[in-house]
């Protein structure tokens, strides 16, 4: 069974930088895992941010930002906003049209 | 504009069916692969299921093959989700994605969810 894990929390000053990871309980993720992020606010459908690791989707402000670092995927926000505060799920595709969703990380900026 | 609009939710019995359906407009429907994604209350987001453009594929997770059958009538703009057998740990949300597959696998549209409650 497929494990992605993710920090269940994080926190950010307003202002501030934050990097979100994305892995695999067993192995490393790469490029060919697709890595896409979402973001989501109570009671809210997910927002797509992040394709194809570091593509962003259409609308998305710059100041998300997507990479592999070292064995991991990450999102990265840099100045971070009151409204960015949200769930953050990153999705790696593990091929023969199978998805797995990490088990989301609760941003809190303050 | 693009639009997905889930229906079919409600409160079913442990052991019951449900058929929920996802109305697409504002893209070509039978140009994309859809998929359907669920989230349980408080919990997190669980992909559920896939089906090509075509609908000749399918996919499916662990916890819902053999339970759960994805279709699509591509020239009523919907796509389905047929839910037999159903528990108390199918209580969620259910989303339907847009997803594009090769060279960019996402999920790049999302309805706004139908709930559906497993419970006698």
């Amino acid at each position: 069974q497929t494990v992605v894990t993710q920090e269940p929390s994080f926190s950010v000053s307003p202002g501030g930088t934050v990097t979100l990871t994305c892995g695999l309980r067993s192995g490393s993720v790469s490029s060919s895992n697709y890595p896409s992020w979402y973001q989501q606010t109570p009671g809210q459908a997910p927002r797509t941010l992040i394709y194809t690791t570091n593509t962003r989707s259409s609308g998305v402000p710059d100041r998300f930002s997507g990479s592999i670092l070292g064995n991991k995927a990450a999102l990265t926000i840099t100045g971070a906003q009151a409204d960015d505060e949200s769930d953050y799920y990153c999705v790696l595709y593990m091929g023969s049209g199978i998805w797995v969703f990490g088990g989301g990380t609760k941003l809190t900026v303050l | 504009e693009v639009l997905l609009v889930e229906s079919g939710g409600g409160l079913v019995q442990p052991g019951g069916s449900l058929r929920l359906s996802c109305a697409a407009s504002g893209f070509t429907f039978s140009g994309y692969a859809m998929t359907w994604v669920r989230q349980a209350p408080g919990k997190g987001l669980e992909w559920v299921s896939a089906i090509s453009a075509s609908g000749g594929t399918t996919y499916y997770a662990d916890s819902v093959r053999g339970r759960f059958t994805i279709s699509r009538d591509n020239s009523k703009n919907t796509l389905y989700l047929q839910m037999n057998s159903l528990r108390a740990g199918d209580t969620a949300v259910y989303y339907c994605a847009k997803a594009l597959w090769y060279p960019s696998y996402h999920m790049d549209v999302w309805g706004k969810g139908t709930t559906v409650t497993v419970s006698s």
